[in-house]
C-alpha cells in the first residue's frame, strides 16, 4: 500500500551543480503535480503532468527548470545551475485522475543549495 | 495579495481549550476548498474538505461563506497532537487540479 515515493528525501548541491528530483505516484495514479515551498510559505503549484506530457507547467520558472513523466519510470523534476534561492521544500503529489480528484502528496525532497 | 491568506499565528493555546483559525481567498471563481494539516518538516495531509453547507469530522467543524470568500476552522478540546501548522488549500478557479496554498497557522497547544 506504497503512497507516493519521493526520493531523496535530502539533497544538498553546490552552486551551478544540477539537481534531479524524483516522485513515483501512488499505484493507479496517472496524474502527477510537483509544488515547492519556501521557508514560512505555503505550497506553490509548478506543474502538472501525465504520463509522457505536460499539462501545466505555468508555475515553473522560465529557465533551468524541467520536468518529466516518462512513460516508464517515475516523474523527475530538474534543476540545472542551482542557485541558493532554489533551496526548498519540493513536494509531488499524484491523482487517480485530473479534474478534482484528491491529491495524495509525498514526504518531500529538501533541497539546500551550499 | 496572497490569493489564499491566513493568520500566521502562532496560536498557543492549553490542552481543552477551542480554537478557530480563519482563511480568505481571493478568487471568486474558486471551486472547493480544504484544510490541511502539516507537521513539522513533513508533507500536507487532508484534514478535511470544507463544504458550503459547513461540515463536521469528530472535534473539527469548518465552514464556508462564499459571499464573504472566507473559511473557518475550528477545533474543540484541543489535543497536544494538534499541534502542528494548518494550511487552507483552494482549488483554483480556472483548472480542476491546481491547489492554492495559504502559508499557514501554526498552533502550539500545551499541557
Amino acid at each position: 500500500n506504497a503512497g507516493v515515493m519521493q526520493n531523496p528525501r535530502h539533497l544538498v548541491r553546490r552552486r551551478g551543480q544540477e539537481a534531479r528530483l524524483r516522485c513515483s505516484p501512488m499505484k493507479g495514479h496517472s496524474h502527477v503535480y510537483w509544488y515547492r515551498q519556501l521557508p514560512e510559505e505555503g505550497l506553490k503549484f509548478m506543474v502538472y503532468l501525465q504520463k509522457e506530457n505536460i499539462i501545466d507547467e505555468s508555475g515553473m520558472p522560465k529557465e533551468r527548470f524541467s520536468a518529466e513523466f516518462p512513460k516508464e519510470g517515475p516523474s523527475i523534476l530538474r534543476i540545472q545551475q542551482v542557485v541558493r534561492g532554489d533551496s526548498a521544500a519540493y513536494f509531488c503529489a499524484s491523482s487517480r485522475g485530473g479534474s478534482n480528484q484528491p491529491q495524495h502528496f509525498g514526504d518531500g525532497t529538501r533541497l539546500s543549495i551550499l | 495579495r496572497k490569493e489564499v491568506e491566513q493568520d500566521p499565528g502562532p496560536f498557543n493555546v492549553p490542552e481543552g481549550a477551542t480554537v478557530a483559525f480563519n482563511c480568505t481567498y481571493s478568487n471568486s471563481a474558486s471551486q472547493s476548498f480544504f484544510w490541511y494539516r502539516q507537521d513539522c518538516r513533513k508533507e500536507p495531509k487532508l484534514l478535511m474538505s470544507v463544504y458550503s453547507s459547513g461540515n463536521e469530522d469528530g472535534r473539527f467543524t469548518a465552514q464556508l461563506n462564499r459571499a464573504s470568500q472566507y473559511i473557518s476552522l475550528l477545533i474543540r478540546d484541543s489535543k497536544l497532537s494538534d499541534s502542528a501548522t494548518y494550511l487552507c488549500v483552494v482549488r483554483a478557479g480556472d483548472s480542476s487540479y491546481k491547489l492554492i496554498f495559504g502559508s499557514g497557522t501554526r498552533l502550539l497547544v500545551r499541557p
